[in-house]
């Protein structure tokens, strides 16, 4: 099946910078990948998604960048704000039934 | 947020006894979902819905059972809970097609002692 994996496990960026995770999955047949956000003592938000025959796609602050060929992409996060911070999971279509996939997730902290 | 609520919302159980959780869904969305969510490990998937009566099993389904009578309602059962599964659970729904979406409950803590 489709594995996912998220690096890096923990981001700390000063506020007003960028921040990007980045996410390779496995299986070439995948052609959904969603970012959600996960507050502590929340559920996990989906934030924004993307799909294979799309190159990037942004909304405000966020974008997400998908490279097929290499099997990754990224959550690229500007002038972040202490809002920002909480743990990022990314996710890959595995299968039918609309089935994902998820990474372990990555923290990021947003230093005011 | 979506339609879906879970309960309960936190549970202390013992080791042996059986437990079942409840996730309802106002979306009328055809697929369901139960994840636990542990440390370390992100989500991973225990069981599935794809209709009424239509389940299949996730990659950590040892010692969980699944039951979806109608649309709205998908339990999760644990028929003699052990402290492993000592978890945060969410459930999550999608809808038809190959739209992909999961949109998630609040989640239900649950300790096993």
């Amino acid at each position: 099946g489709e594995n996912v994996e998220q690096h890096p496990s923990t981001l700390s960026v000063q506020e007003g910078d960028s921040a990007v995770i980045k996410c390779t999955y496995s299986d070439s047949a995948s052609n959904y990948f969603p970012w959600y956000k996960q507050e502590l003592g929340k559920r996990p938000q989906l934030i924004i998604d993307i799909r294979s025959n799309v190159g990037e796609k942004k909304d405000q602050r966020i974008a997400v960048t998908l490279n097929k060929t290499a099997k990754h992409f990224s959550l690229h996060i500007t002038e972040t704000q202490p809002e920002d911070s909480a743990v990022y999971f990314c996710a890959a279509s595995s299968g039918g039934n609309n089935r994902l996939a998820f990474g372990k997730g990555n923290q990021v902290v947003v230093i005011p | 947020d979506a339609g879906i609520t879970q309960s309960p919302r936190h549970k202390v159980t013992e080791t042996g006894t059986p437990v079942t959780l409840r996730c309802h869904q106002t979306e009328n969305h055809r697929y369901m979902y139960w994840y636990r969510q542990d440390p370390g490990h992100g989500l991973r998937l225990i069981h599935y819905s794809y209709g009424v009566k239509d389940t299949d099993k996730g990659e950590v389904s040892d010692g969980y059972s699944v039951s979806r009578s109608k649309t709205e309602d998908f339990l999760l059962t644990l028929e003699s809970a052990t402290s492993s599964q000592t978890s945060v659970y969410f459930c999550a729904i999608s809808g038809s097609g190959s739209s992909y979406e999961q949109y998630f409950g609040p989640g239900t803590r649950l300790t096993v002692t």
